[in-house]
């Protein structure tokens, strides 16, 4: 089954306490991004990756790391998190360029509490 | 700046009713859009999406929607709402790069009996 898979789905923290929440697709597809979700502000992107070894800033990166060293994962490091990135995580995946435009798929979701 | 407004963060509709969700854009240039819906504790799903082979785009679930460039607009639609429609729904525009999709702050609709 084509899919994204986000690894763990809940997480409860504290501050300053590094963490990771992994990110796996078996599409192939080049394109991975993650997003955070917040009420009242949609989606808004956190960094993005266009190919291995390739990645970007997106619109809100401060506090947070991302690598891409294999095709198929995109984990989302926070070194030190705080409680404003309380938040729920997707990482999507896609093809950009025609004919796909980036159509993205989407993870169930990381929901982070930071304490 | 690309932009994506969706009008009304809460639509409220009785099933049976026309469902309307209100998508703009902001671009010089007509974008790549996207509708997306969530349903609760669940990722998205891509419902339909316009890359300019048609205006008028049919989607999953008897959604449509149609791309309206002169008034930036790609509006989503359904003739009759069903209980299971229930859920909060995306409009969203990628860049001309492809680097990002940009999205609205969403639309929840709620569907009463």
């Amino acid at each position: 089954e084509a899919q994204v898979t986000q690894n763990p789905r809940y997480l409860i923290t504290v501050t300053g306490k590094k963490l990771t929440v992994t990110c796996s697709q078996n599409m192939n597809h080049e394109y991975m991004s993650w997003y955070r979700q917040d009420p009242g502000l949609g989606l808004r992107q956190i960094y993005y990756s266009m190919n291995v070894e390739v990645t970007d800033k997106g619109d809100v990166p401060e506090g947070y790391k991302v690598s891409r060293k294999e095709k198929r994962n995109f984990p989302l490091i926070l070194e030190s998190p705080s409680p404003n990135q309380t938040s729920l995580y997707f990482c999507a995946s896609g093809t950009s360029g025609p004919p796909y435009y980036n159509e993205q798929f989407f993870g169930p979701g990381t929901r982070l509490t930071v304490l | 700046a690309q932009s994506v407004t969706q009008l009304g963060s809460h639509v409220s509709v009785s099933e049976g009713a026309l469902v309307l969700l209100r998508c703009n854009y902001s671009s010089s240039v007509p974008p790549y859009l996207f509708w997306y819906v969530q349903y609760p504790n669940q990722g998205l799903q891509l419902l339909l999406k316009y890359t300019s082979a048609a205006t008028l785009v049919k989607g999953i679930n008897g959604f449509e929607a149609e791309f309206k460039k002169s008034e930036t607009s790609f509006h989503l639609t359904k003739p009759s709402a069903h209980m299971s429609d229930a859920a909060e729904y995306f409009c969203a525009a990628t860049n001309t790069g492809f680097q990002k999709l940009v999205f609205g702050t969403g639309t929840r609709l709620l569907v009463s009996p």
